[in-house]
């Protein structure tokens, strides 16, 4: 079956513009999670939904990233008035279950943020 | 708290020679640990997860990993590299109420023929 899925796969913005990015998780996954990996980093928690509910944003940088999941599927990342420091590849995983940590989080091909 | 290192950014082996990538964990609650393998411009791929079951994990494409607690490390290993192994490869630890993976800095594994 069709894994997760994000677009756009590459995204230049100029500093101060705003951005949308957006994960398609596998289908009937309970669980999303959203993380940044910087240039020769391991990736960084974001946030976490259980269905449509953001039960964890603890990772969010600053008020400018904005994550929602409105009907428990289709999640949508949102960088307010980009800064360069917020280029990064930003990845999506579902997870089967919800709240389980020994759930296998699937991964998207990421998208590449570059801010100019 | 959790945290993951993984020892050296870059391992370069021979074809056909042993694989070993580090890690240490460090972990306030039992650790779920896994590894993810990812190719450039790719997701990660999961290799192989400890859940608390076996201590020696076998995983895709003839890797495995043993977890050993009282050297708090879960090491990944392969007999014999492949040319298609050349990746970066990724520690990460969860556990307790932490769903959320936390990630080491990753290491670039390069094979040479």
């Amino acid at each position: 079956g069709a894994g997760v899925s994000q677009s756009p796969r590459y995204k230049v913005a100029k500093r101060g513009q705003d951005v949308a990015l957006r994960c398609d998780p596998i289908s009937g996954h309970v669980s999303l999670f959203w993380y940044q990996q910087a240039l020769g980093q391991g990736p960084e928690f974001l946030t976490y939904f259980q269905n449509e509910a953001q039960l964890d944003k603890s990772g969010l940088p600053s008020d400018r990233f904005f994550a929602e999941r409105p009907e428990g599927s289709v999640s949508t990342l949102k960088i307010q008035r980009t800064q360069q420091e917020d280029s990064a590849v930003y990845l999506c995983a579902s997870s089967l279950r919800g709240g389980d940590p020994t759930d296998t989080q699937y991964f998207g091909p990421g998208t590449r943020l570059t801010v100019l | 708290a959790q945290s993951v290192t993984q020892l050296g950014s870059h391992v370069s082996v021979s074809e056909g020679a042993l694989v070993l990538l580090r890690c240490n964990y460090s972990s306030s609650v039992p650790p779920y640990l896994f590894w993810y393998v990812q190719y450039p411009n790719q997701g990660l791929q999961l290799l192989l997860k400890y859940t608390s079951a076996a201590t020696l994990v076998k995983g895709i494409n003839g890797f495995e990993a043993e977890f050993k607690k009282s050297e708090t490390s879960f090491h990944l290993t392969k007999p014999s590299a492949h040319m298609s192994d050349a990746a970066e490869y990724f520690c990460a630890v969860s556990g307790g109420s932490n769903y959320k993976l936390t990630f080491g800095k990753g290491t670039l594994l390069t094979v040479n023929p």
